[in-house]
């Protein structure tokens, strides 16, 4: 079992649609986690941490189930400029370490 | 403030030789991170290293090796090139692990290399 698994996609949605990416992680002693943005053939960056009590920036959601190792990533009224792989990181025992899911690609059609 | 640097972007390599991957930071970051992206495998990590002068192995250690001689440069050598090491490769920086959470990684631009 891959320690980090995500939906596997692509997801193809109209502009104005909300859209909701899912991820678990296998490692109880994971303490931090993020989700990550790349776009094609450019380098993954930071979209938004992920805390216990769930969080959100704009039209991004994001929710946090410790119970059952699961993450979740909402996107509401989606944009074209959305369009993207979406990458779910969690950490690993060892401080400093990431562990990144396949990622999901995600496409926003006019 | 050029944030990480990747040095080369693009190269091609045929199979034995050698190489070496520069990456550079100029955010005074402590921690640094190589890894490798293949098409639907996510991120894998090389090699880390959490100060000047150590270095520990991540994932994928295999046929690569690493040096941190400098804070702000952390280096990537592929001593005797595979196909199998075909890949793009990211370097990454962040700040000192304090306990609670880990800070945000900044990534390089990546190097896309060939093994034929």
């Amino acid at each position: 079992r891959k320690e980090v698994e995500q939906d596997p996609g692509p997801f193809n949605v109209p502009e104005g649609a909300t859209v909701a990416f899912n991820c678990t992680y296998s490692n109880s002693a994971s303490q931090s986690f993020f989700w990550y943005r790349q776009d094609c053939r450019k380098e993954p960056k930071l979209l938004m941490s992920v805390y216990s009590s769930g969080n959100e920036d704009g039209r991004f959601t994001a929710q946090l189930n410790r119970a059952s190792q699961y993450i979740s990533l909402l996107i509401r009224d989606s944009k074209l400029s959305d369009s993207a792989t979406y990458l779910c990181v969690v950490t690993a025992n060892q401080g400093g370490k990431l562990i990144f899911g396949q990622g999901t690609e995600l496409s926003v059609k006019p | 403030n050029a944030g990480v640097t990747q040095t080369p972007k693009f190269r091609v390599l045929k199979t034995g030789q050698s190489m070496t991957l520069l990456c550079a930071q100029d955010m005074n970051h402590e921690y640094m991170y190589w890894y490798r992206q293949d098409p639907g495998m996510g991120l894998r990590l090389i090699h880390y290293s959490v100060g000047e002068g150590t270095t520990a192995k991540g994932e994928v250690p295999d046929g690569y090796n690493v040096s941190r001689l400098k804070k702000q440069n952390f280096l990537l050598g592929l001593e005797s090139a595979a196909p199998s090491q075909t890949s793009v490769y990211f370097c990454a920086s962040s700040s000192t692990f304090m306990g609670q959470g880990i800070y945000e990684q900044y990534f390089g631009p990546g190097t896309r290399l060939t093994v034929t």
